[in-house]
């Protein structure tokens, strides 16, 4: 099943937009992408998932090109509270036929924002 | 909105001991996990729950068991704890389905010494 690979790590000023793009070559057709963001000390939190194109909520925005070999997680206006771990996730294994799970995070990305 | 909730934020106990980590959600979620992560490792899945007393091994499940025998409860146990088991142990829950994001508890810091 798919793996994802993602930046070690970002450094972004305040206010910019960040943009944090993952791979994911092998990624199944009924696979959605989902991000999760974890501060120290944290359990990780989960931002947005998205299955094409462009997805937006609150938080961030999720960007799918059609062929869904990679998504990028944008970020606008990042603050000094945006200083996380970015995890990237699409399925990596299925048991017992109960359909696809997303249950490997990898290193992420640590994105730090200066002031 | 989803509460995991796990018993002890931290934890020290002794080479040999017999260890209990607790989970409770309140969603009726039926799908559980337990995670470990260390620094440079990442999150790595121990076992996971999708039904009352069912379980599946993760990764690293050598030097761990679970059990689950109701739905809001899901407990890791070490049967002689290590310190290599030193670690912060995280556990999450999601509804049963494919590509259900996954809802943590704010993990247990356990030193063994």
């Amino acid at each position: 099943l798919a793996k994802t690979t993602q930046p070690i790590s970002m450094d972004s000023y305040e206010g910019q937009e960040v943009n944090i793009t993952c791979s994911h070559n092998n990624i199944a057709t009924n696979d959605y992408i989902t991000w999760y963001q974890q501060f120290p000390s944290q359990g990780p939190r989960f931002i947005i998932q998205g299955y094409k194109t462009k997805v937006t909520n609150e938080v961030a925005s999720l960007f799918i090109p059609a062929d869904r070999k990679s998504s990028t997680l944008s970020l606008p206006r990042v603050s000094l509270s945006d200083t996380a771990v970015y995890y990237c996730l699409v399925g990596d294994r299925t048991y017992s036929g109960a359909g696809s799970y997303q249950l490997t995070f990898g290193k992420g990305t640590k994105l730090s924002v200066i002031p | 909105d989803v509460k995991v909730t796990q018993s002890s934020r931290y934890l020290v106990k002794r080479t040999g001991e017999k260890v209990f980590l607790e989970c409770v959600q309140d969603m009726d979620h039926e799908n559980m996990f337990w995670y470990r992560q260390d620094p440079g490792l990442g999150l790595r899945l121990i076992y996971f729950s999708y039904d009352v007393k069912m379980k599946e091994k993760g990764d690293i499940p050598e030097g761990y068991s679970v059990s689950r025998e109701k739905k809001e409860r899901f407990s890791l146990i070490l049967e002689s704890a290590s310190t290599n088991q030193t670690s912060m142990y995280l556990c999450a829950s999601t509804p049963a389905g494919s590509n259900q994001p996954q809802h943590f508890g704010d993990g247990t810091r356990l030193s063994i010494l």
